[in-house]
């Protein structure tokens, strides 16, 4: 049983493309979350959702729209794809917001060419 | 603002020798404290966590950390490394100053840990 999957798992597209990767968590948990991780491995939160609520939008493109369509889904989907989108997306869930650890998905790699 | 700092980018140790990685953090209250590994490909895996307590936390795979709130720091440890211990690790704070709603965490740059047959 994959506690938290996201698809697909590498992704390469063209600029100015339209591409969406999506992320379910079969934890029961009520958070969830979007990461990036760049050419250097350095990880940054983007988004948070907590009851299908966004809470956390850390300064992100609104090229980037993340989607909550229930609990155990959270979607991101990404318009006008630029060079500088490549890397490596990871999707997160926890069951307490509050200070609770966080599981994470394979990755999705997306390389933009 | 919140902040974690792995001082060590690259470290190389031979299999059967002790490991210690470092974390200092900067937060203003009492830090929820998490350590990550990722290997080559994967996605990250939970080693251990500290919310309250006691300050030397148990985790997976053989690996300890100690929380010392006097040097900020919250650095891992294992006593024999094996083989399969090669990947990167990460060092995290929880941030929670969205009221509790959620927790985002804030990552170090983490270190490459590498082992020497």
């Amino acid at each position: 049983d994959t506690a938290v999957s996201q698809t697909p798992k590498y992704l390469v597209t063209q600029m100015g493309n339209d591409k969406s990767i999506k992320c379910e968590q079969n934890l029961g948990h009520d958070t969830m979350y979007w990461y990036k991780q760049d050419s250097k491995k350095f990880l940054k939160i983007m988004f948070s959702y907590n009851n299908k609520e966004l809470i956390i939008n850390e300064t992100v493109p609104n090229r980037f729209s993340p989607k909550s369509p229930d609990k155990a889904h959270l979607n991101l989907h990404i318009n006008s794809l630029e060079l500088g989108d490549s890397a490596v997306y990871f999707c997160a869930s926890s069951q307490e917001a509050r200070g609770g650890e966080q599981y994470f998905g394979p990755g999705t790699r997306l390389t933009v060419t | 603002a919140q902040s974690v700092t792995q001082p060590d980018i690259h470290i190389t140790v031979s299999e059967g020798a002790s490991l210690e990685l470092r974390c200092n953090y900067s937060y203003g209250a009492t830090p929820y404290l998490f350590w990550y590994v990722q290997s080559p490909g994967q996605g990250l895996q939970l080693l251990l966590k500290y919310f309250s307590g006691d300050t030397l936390v148990q985790g997976i795979k053989g690996f300890e950390a100690e929380f010392k709130r006097s040097q900020s720091s919250f650095n891992l440890r294992k006593p024999s490394v094996h083989w399969s211990d090669a990947a990167e690790y990460f060092c995290a704070v929880g941030d929670t100053t969205y009221g509790g709603a959620t927790n985002k965490l804030i990552f170090g740059t983490g270190t490459l840990l590498a082992v020497q047959p």
